[in-house]
């Protein structure tokens, strides 16, 4: 697609239930990020992919936190029992090998915004 | 490590007043240096970036010097107009570049 694409644009839970977020990256990017941005906060760095593998996993806050990409496209990241702490904005960003080692710029979707009630 | 300590917010001013964002990192090695921008609404975006020491970035109107001997990359704008209105967010690539550490961002308003 033209840019990153992020769903659901938002989400609303109840406490220890599960939630997916999705993100389609821009055709042909191979390097995948998630953010998360609190209220207040900084983004926080989750997870890196090159292609299908994760080399940087050191971001995710606790093993409630998970993700993967197939096909080297889309990303799923996935909180189970989620808790309120969880509540903030998941962003997805993705770039290329050439721009990424050249730039370094990412292109971000536009959030997914989860509250956990 | 790698860190970005950014002014804190939020920035209120008038249109076509002087505009400083301060931003100051930690990091091992040569980062890049980067403003991104998040109008409402919208995903961010990069708005500018400098890749070594002495470089200036600039775009729309808006610098950022990238100063080694002081660890900054303050943004900057002469005279800001009501559609700037935005959150702006230092950040740096580490070694390796294989992610980018931000800073708090920096909401500015900007009234006519």
């Amino acid at each position: 697609g033209a840019g990153v694409s992020q769903s659901p644009s938002n989400k609303v839970t109840e406490k220890g239930k599960d939630v997916e977020l999705r993100c389609d990256p821009i055709s042909g990017h191979t390097a995948l990020y998630w953010y998360r941005q609190s209220l207040g906060q900084g983004l926080e760095f989750l997870i890196y992919f090159q292609g299908n593998s994760a080399p940087d996993k050191s971001g995710l806050p606790s093993d409630r936190f998970s993700a993967e990409r197939t096909g080297g496209s889309v990303s799923t990241l996935t909180i189970q029992r989620t808790q309120q702490e969880d509540s903030a904005v998941y962003l997805c960003a993705s770039s290329s090998l050439w721009t990424r080692l050249n730039t370094g710029e990412l292109f971000f979707g536009e959030g997914s915004r989860l509250t956990v009630l | 490590g790698n860190s970005v300590t950014q002014m804190e917010g939020p920035v209120t001013l008038s249109e076509e007043a002087f505009l400083t964002i301060n931003c100051t990192y930690t990091a091992t090695g040569y980062p890049s240096l980067f403003w991104y921008v998040q109008y409402p609404g919208e995903g961010l975006q990069l708005l500018l970036k400098a890749t070594k020491a002495d470089d200036k970035g600039s775009n729309k109107g808006f610098e950022a010097t990238y100063r080694k001997e002081t660890t900054s990359f303050h943004l900057e704008k002469g005279s800001v107009q009501v559609s700037d209105s935005a959150v702006y967010f230092c950040a740096l690539t580490g070694t390796g570049a294989n992610n980018l550490f931000f800073g708090t961002g920096t909401r500015l308003t900007v009234i006519p």
